[in-house]
């Protein structure tokens, strides 16, 4: 498997243009997050899906950002008009929730290789 | 409330083991999970430990589990250069949602 595969790897903008970043999750995958990542916050959770619809969106920064999944296979996750303080590395990660024996589930996620943003 | 707490920074020397501490707030979890992150990539799972579990052992890496305490160890045996890298603890909540500790940056001298 090709794991999780994310495009661009760098983008570089300036101030004021539309950003849009792609993610293909690991095929056969239910779930698929979008994350933030910074040396001033950590690791931020923007948002996550289950079978395609947004479940929790709670940690969109504001009106700017926006994300889909279309599909099972694809989402994006688009930021207009972008700021500099928007500069980060954003990851993406899909996961499977499996059922194991007791009724718990695994939720591991596995991370695709991260865009790292520069706004100017 | 959802927080997960590491220290930011171990040193150590090659060869000695590591260990990196984590304490989480949701005695609910049910498993818990350590990442790695190397320089310019995304998190790799390195292991994980279902909550009725209180030790799990995978080659050099050791997990220790305090479901009293809300605390979750790494142990890293005969530490290598490689081993260098920022670890993440995380907590399973009981949507799909992972909420992760803020890393711990190891740094292996020889």
């Amino acid at each position: 498997d090709a794991g999780v595969i994310q495009s661009p790897r760098h983008e570089v903008t300036e101030m004021g243009q539309e950003v849009t970043l792609r993610c293909k999750p690991i095929s056969g995958h239910n779930s698929l997050f979008w994350y933030r990542q910074t040396m001033m916050r950590g690791l931020e959770l923007l948002i996550y899906f289950n079978n395609n619809v947004p479940i929790d969106d709670s940690g969109m920064p504001e009106d700017r950002f926006s994300a889909k999944m279309p599909n099972a296979s694809f989402s994006t996750l688009k930021i207009q008009p972008s700021e500099p303080r928007d500069s980060a590395v954003y990851f993406c990660a899909s996961s499977l929730r499996v059922g194991v024996s007791g009724g718990a589930s695994t939720d591991t996620q596995y991370f695709g290789p991260g865009t790292r943003l520069t706004v100017l | 409330g959802e927080d997960v707490e590491q220290s930011l920074f171990l040193s150590v020397r090659e060869g000695d083991s590591s260990v990196i501490n984590c304490t989480y707030t949701d005695s609910s979890s049910t498993y818990l999970y350590w990442y790695k992150q190397e320089p310019g990539a995304g998190l790799q799972l390195l292991t994980y430990i279902f909550s009725n579990m209180d030790m799990k052992q995978d080659q050099r890496l050791t997990v220790l589990l305090n479901k009293k305490d809300k605390h979750l160890s790494l142990r890293i045996a005969d530490t290598q250069t490689g081993d260098s890298a920022i670890y993440f603890c995380a907590e399973s909540m009981s949507t799909d949602k992972l909420i992760f500790g803020t890393g711990t940056r190891l740094q292996v001298f020889p």
